[in-house]
């Protein structure tokens, strides 16, 4: 079973649509949460961090359940520039540092 | 502020032939990682430098690859003899010296390797 575990898609949406992706890790120990965005070819980008009281950052909303050990990102009234591969990243603690576990990412594609 | 630079940006040599990476991280960036994505995998780590000391180097795939940085600025990620299964994109990032577990990491834009 992968660590950070997320569907991979591809997720066709029209404009204006809203959509959420979904990811669930296995280490109950992790300590923080992120999404990153990775256009074509290009690195990955942070998009937002993701905090157990849940938060927002204008179209985007992100949250955390621990106990389900689940991470969600809701995108509302979506653009054409939306469209990459969303990252699910979660940040452990092991051998006294800390490691960015990766989810294989979600694609998006917002449609004209 | 000037980002994670990586070069070369592509690169392309012949199953047992030696390539480095190299990676300037941000300036006044003391943590530096190194992260692998094989096609149709996800991202992997492969190791984190506090300056110039390896702190976590678990990630590495064998000893055929060598991770160096040499007075804790920019690093260097020897393959030597590439295999096949090197091949992919080789990610680094940097984040700031103090931060906690939400220190955000800045990418690089990778260099992709392609050993034939």
């Amino acid at each position: 079973r992968k660590e950070v575990e997320q569907d991979p898609g591809p997720f066709n949406v029209p404009e204006g649509a809203t959509v959420a992706f979904n990811c669930t890790y296995s280490n109950s120990a992790s300590q923080s949460f992120f999404w990153y965005r990775q256009d074509c070819r290009k690195e990955p980008k942070l998009l937002m961090s993701v905090y157990s009281s849940g938060n927002e950052d204008g179209r985007f909303t992100a949250q955390l359940n621990r106990a389900s050990q689940y991470i969600s990102l809701l995108i509302r009234d979506s653009k054409l520039s939306d469209s990459a591969t969303y990252l699910c990243v979660v940040n452990g603690r092991t051998s006294g540092t800390y490691k960015y576990i990766f989810g294989t990412g979600t694609r998006l594609k917002v449609l004209a | 502020e000037a980002g994670v630079t990586q070069f070369p940006s592509h690169s392309v040599i012949e199953k047992g032939q030696t390539v480095t990476l190299r990676c300037d991280p941000i300036s006044g960036h003391d943590n530096l990682y190194w992260y692998r994505r094989v096609m149709g995998k996800e991202i992997k780590f492969l190791l984190h430098f506090v300056k110039e000391s390896k702190q976590d180097e678990s990630g590495m795939p064998n000893n055929r690859f060598l991770a160096e940085r040499t007075g804790g600025t920019y690093s260097t990620l020897k393959v030597q003899p590439a295999e096949l299964e090197d091949s992919g994109v080789y990610f680094c990032a940097s984040s700031r010296p103090t931060g906690g577990s939400y220190n955000e990491q800045f990418f690089g834009p990778g260099t992709r390797l392609t050993v034939l």
